[in-house]
């Protein structure tokens, strides 16, 4: 069975500190490993793909990085309006299109 | 830009009654889904849907089914409403099963 765990849970930061959030997970054959944010009351909005170990996306201050075990979203830094959950999924080859997700990371960053 | 669409962001509805959340995906995507979202137990698969007509039961499809009659447009139906279905209803699609999902912006259903 597929899982994902991400940590930490809430990662409180001030405005300009930098830092990561980790992304473990086991998979049956790894088809891609997603990035999302979340904002309160609102659907998730993708951010990143990954499909293979050593991979690496980047968009504004965010960058993702994949492993065969893990993923870490990077934050450089910050601004208040990258408040969000960030949400980790994988897609396995063996779970016929179900993705597991991960319960999330809530990240506060104070002006 | 693409879009999925929910047909409504609050619901509150009657314990016993029969609920309909309505989603409109104009992507042209095969594969679409119904999440629920809890505090403290994340995103959870009701159901997905992987062409018209065809379903497939996620990880708690107790209490829902679905329909699927055109390409853009997946149904959840709440047969008997309760008040353990109180939650985020989140839909989502994606064009192919190793590509990135496209979810709504979720319907928060109360159940009285």
């Amino acid at each position: 069975e597929d899982q994902v765990t991400q940590s930490p849970e809430a990662l409180r930061l001030q405005e300009g500190e930098s830092s990561s959030l980790n992304c473990s997970y086991t998979v049956s054959g790894l088809r891609g490993l997603f990035w999302y944010r979340q904002d309160p009351g609102k659907g998730p909005e993708f951010l990143f793909t990954l499909y293979s170990a050593g991979e690496e996306k980047e968009k504004e201050r965010l960058k993702a990085t994949l492993t065969k075990k893990e993923s870490f979203l990077h934050i450089t830094a910050p601004k208040p309006e990258d408040s969000a959950t960030y949400l980790c999924a994988v897609q396995g080859a063996t779970n016929a299109g179900k993705s597991t997700f991960g319960d999330g990371t809530t990240l506060t960053v104070k002006p | 830009d693409v879009k999925v669409t929910q047909s409504s962001r609050y619901l509150v509805k009657r314990t016993g009654e029969k609920v309909f959340l309505e989603c409109v995906q104009d992507m042209d995507h095969e594969n679409m889904f119904w999440y629920r979202q809890d505090p403290g137990l994340g995103l959870r698969l009701i159901y997905f849907s992987y062409d018209v007509k065809m379903k497939e039961k996620g990880d708690i499809p107790e209490g829902y089914s679905v329909s699927r009659e055109k390409k853009e447009r997946f149904s959840l139906i709440l047969e008997s409403a309760s008040t353990n279905q109180t939650s985020m209803y989140l839909c989502a699609s994606r064009r192919i099963l190793d590509t990135e999902a496209f979810f709504g912006q979720g319907t928060r259903l109360t159940v009285v």
